[in-house]
This record gives C-alpha cells, structure tokens and sequence, in this order.
C-alpha cells in the first residue's frame, strides 16, 4: 500500500532558528515528491518539487533533500520566520493517472 | 490570473439538510479534484475529473455525497442528507493532466453541521 509518513507531527521553535521536517515515503513507482505549505485557512500551495534524479533543491529559505534509495526527503527551514508558521505536507506522484499520495502533515509553529 | 474560486467559504447547517460546494478550476486546467482535510485524516481524495467526466470516484464515502461537473468551468460537490461527521474542509483543486502533478488548490469550504 502506498502510504507516506511524515514527522514530526508537530514542532514549536523559536523565530530566527532552523528545522528540519522529515517525510517517509513507500510509493511505487515514483515520479516526484513535492513539499506543500498550508497556511491557517488557506490551501496548500506547493513550495518545491523534488524528481528521482535530484538530491537537493532550494527555495529561499527552503532547501528540500531527496534519497531515493532509502525513500526519504526532508524540508529544512533556515533562520525561520513568524510567517513560516503553518502545516507543511509531503505528496508523492506516481506519475500519469493522477495518483497522488499525500502525508497527514507537519504543523510548525514559529514563536517570538 | 484568478486561481481555484471555491464558495461558499463558510457553511453552518444542521443534520439532515443539503449542502452545495461550488469549485471553479483554473481555465485551462483539465484534472478537477474535491479533498476532504480533517485533524485526523488529513487531505483525503473523495474524487476526481479529467476532462469533466468522473475518473476514480472511490473515496465518496457514501451515497450521500454525489458530485458533478457539467462543464470545463464549474464543479459542485453535494451532501444530502448532512450529518456532523461530514464536518470538516473541503477542497477543490484543479491541475493540468500529464503534467508534474502540481494541484493549485482552492482557499476551502469548511462546513459545519450540527
């Protein structure tokens, strides 16, 4: 079964600190993984998209990672804002017939 | 460039009544899907459309949900009748088939049933 589990749950830092989110993924076939940001009421929007032939990618403040041996990607947030508060979720496609298989989430919140 | 418009924004009604979710996609954007996010659950895919026709309706969790979508601009998603485990965030988002799978959601309706 295609499942993606992502972690933590949910993280408190302080503003100006880095994170990490961590996203575990057992979808097959792969064609690519993209980190979403959701803000509080909002809809998710994606923030980077990660293929099998790439390990690293970044966007700002955003640098995602992928190993696609061991089915792993991470999202690290540098010098974090107040604005970065939000829930970010991991998908994987399949690739072709829409086969999308979203993770339940990382809640971040960025404190003073 | 307008993105996904989804109403209403907000609906509050009671047990037994219907609802209507109304979704315009992205012109040009051929895959409409309607999600489902709870705390629980999170995003859960009810159904999806390429083309306006009804591809994978499989997480339409009953028979009381039913959706349309009569033409490439405007989709609705209908529960009749509500229960208040139907509460949660409904989303619409729409893409282009074939491409890298990017969704460009909609801004939700969270409904509320009492």
């Amino acid at each position: 079964k295609n499942q993606v589990e992502q972690s933590p749950q949910s993280l408190i830092i302080l503003e100006g600190k880095n994170c990490t989110l961590q996203c575990n993924y057992t979808v097959s076939p792969f064609s690519n993984l993209r980190w979403y940001k959701q803000d509080t009421g909002r809809g998710p929007v994606s923030l980077t998209i990660m293929t099998f032939s790439e390990n690293t990618k970044s966007n700002g403040r955003y640098t995602a990672t992928l190993d696609a041996d061991t089915k792993q990607s991470s999202l690290h947030i540098t010098a974090s804002q107040l604005s970065d508060s939000a829930s970010y979720i991991c998908v994987v496609w399949t690739g072709g017939g829409n086969k999308l298989t979203f993770g339940t989430g990382t809640q971040l919140k960025v404190e003073l | 460039d307008a993105g996904v418009i989804q109403s209403p924004r907000h609906e509050v009604t009671e047990m037994g009544q219907e609802v209507t979710l109304r979704c315009k996609p992205i012109s040009g954007h051929n895959s409409l899907f309607w999600y489902r996010q709870t705390m629980m659950r999170g995003l859960e895919l009810l159904i999806y459309f390429n083309n306006n026709v009804p591809i994978d309706d499989s997480g339409m969790p009953e028979d009381r949900f039913s959706a349309k979508m009569p033409n490439a601009s405007f989709s609705t998603l209908k529960i009749q009748p509500s229960e208040p485990r139907d509460s949660a965030v409904y989303f619409c988002a729409s893409s282009v088939q074939g491409t890298t799978g990017e969704l460009f959601f909609g801004e939700g309706s969270r409904l509320t049933v009492l």
